[in-house]
């Protein structure tokens, strides 16, 4: 079964700093999905990145990019100048591309503070 | 609709009783899955529907929890006799087929449910 693991439980980081999220996985297919998630108090999951596995070139979002490396089962999410707005919960995800069911395997969670 | 929407907000209910959340995906969007987030598993997949295809229930963890999608649109998760354990956050995604946003999942803001 995949599984996704989260090291860091909290991190924080100051206002228009960067910041790196840790995300590792394990799985033995060789297409898949991975994903960042969001979710402020409102507890409404939002989107943050979405990386294709048979795609060498890592994905960015304006301030956030992945430094995926499919070798190792790794991808991270680097946050640059951070916003107040950043603070939350971030989840990565992963998930099959083939074989069925499409539901994500969600990691564990970091939580992120943003310091003014 | 804009988003998924999920109602009611917030749910309290005495143990032993049954409770049903419900779900509105976003307008075309073919595929629907619940998912429950709790402080000590974090986030689990419990059932996806996918058009006119067999639900994949492989992650409801008892024959207490149900869910069914009436007409292609809305689900209703319902659970049966809840126990204190049910207590957690129950998310619902949607996504659609094809085209350049297929496979992302777009999240509802839950339903809490409290069981006292």
């Amino acid at each position: 079964a995949q599984t996704v693991t989260q090291s860091q439980p909290e991190m924080s980081v100051q206002e228009a700093e960067t910041v790196t999220l840790s995300c590792t996985y394990d799985t033995s297919e060789s297409d898949y999905y991975l994903f960042w998630y969001k979710q402020p108090p409102s507890r409404q999951m939002i989107l943050v990145i979405r990386q294709e596995a048979y795609k060498q070139q890592n994905a960015t979002e304006n301030r956030f990019s992945v430094n995926f490396q499919k070798a190792a089962k790794s991808f991270s999410l680097k946050i640059s100048d951070s916003q107040l707005g950043d603070a939350a919960m971030y989840f990565c995800a992963y998930r099959a591309s083939q074989g069925g069911s499409e539901k994500l395997v969600f990691g564990k969670g970091t939580k992120l503070t943003v310091n003014p | 609709g804009a988003g998924v929407s999920q109602s009611p907000s917030n749910k309290v209910t005495e143990k032993g009783k049954d409770v049903e959340l419900r779900c509105d995906p976003i307008s075309g969007h073919t595929a629907l899955y619940w998912y429950r987030q709790s402080l000590g598993q974090g986030l689990e997949f419990l059932i996806y529907f996918q058009g006119n295809s067999a639900p994949d229930k492989s992650g409801l963890p008892s024959d207490r929890f149900s869910a069914e999608r009436t007409g292609g649109s809305v689900s209703t998760l319902t659970i049966q006799r809840t126990q204190q354990e049910d207590s957690a956050v129950y998310l619902c995604a949607s996504s659609r087929f094809g085209g350049r946003f297929t496979n992302i999942q777009y999240f509802g803001a839950g339903t809490r449910l409290s069981v006292l």
